[in-house]
């Protein structure tokens, strides 16, 4: 099975900041990696797939980079709205898929 | 527009089973498989397995091997996912999602199905 671990598992940060969130995979997924956003008492909500590709509607200060084992999720300047969870998922070894851990993004 | 809308809460003993169900609609129900995800209380997202609408296959992850079965009524445009012998660590808010190809585009809102004797 592949793995997926993401860090950090929590960061602090404040409006206008830079933030990045990294996800490694355990071996080689090529680009078959997604990111999704979960606010609190919420569903996911798909924001990047195929390592870099930005779902419709997603506000471009979102971007997604990455190939193979390590991936980056950037906020280029975070917004009262980005404080939520992150999290990434393979979808190399569809039709199944793992999920990293999360990121929490709180209020520094 | 796609809206996935899944069945009540539920409450159940341990050793008992539930059955969750996730309505489709604003698309053609064929064309997409379903995803089933759950998420524990504070924890974080576990895929639990995926049908394909078109035939009927399943995949379901490992640790729920022989517990869980993932149906659908195409008649009705719904989902169903039933999981047996359920223990409190089974605890958890269910979700359906809609998965093409790689991503899961659209989710239910969940459904809370706690274990508790």
């Amino acid at each position: 099975d592949i793995q997926m671990t993401q860090s950090p598992s929590s960061l602090s940060a404040s409006v206008g900041d830079r933030v990045t969130i990294t996800c490694r995979a355990s071996q080689s997924i090529g680009r078959f990696l997604n990111w999704y956003q979960q606010k609190l008492g919420k569903a996911p909500k798909l924001l990047i797939y195929s390592a870099s590709t930005l779902q419709s509607g997603v506000p471009s200060r979102f971007s997604g980079s990455g190939s193979g084992t390590d991936f980056t999720l950037t906020i280029s300047s975070l917004q009262p709205e980005d404080f939520a969870t992150y999290y990434c998922q393979q979808s190399h070894s569809t039709p199944t898929w793992t999920f990293g851990q999360g990121t929490k993004v709180e209020v520094k | 527009q796609v809206q996935l809308v899944q069945s009540g809460a539920e409450v159940k003993k341990p050793g008992a089973s539930v059955k969750v169900s996730c309505k489709a609609s604003g698309y053609i129900f064929r064309s997409y498989g379903l995803s089933w995800v759950r998420q524990a209380p504070g924890q974080g997202l576990e895929w639990m397995g995926w049908i394909s609408v078109y035939n009927g296959d399943t995949y379901y992850a490992q640790k729920l091997q022989g517990r869980v079965t993932m149906t659908t009524d195409t008649s009705t445009s719904t989902a169903y996912m039933e999981l047996r012998s359920l223990r409190s660590d089974d605890t958890a808010l269910y979700y359906c999602a809609r998965g093409g190809t790689t991503a899961f585009d659209f989710w239910g809102q969940g459904t809370l199905v706690t274990v508790s004797s």
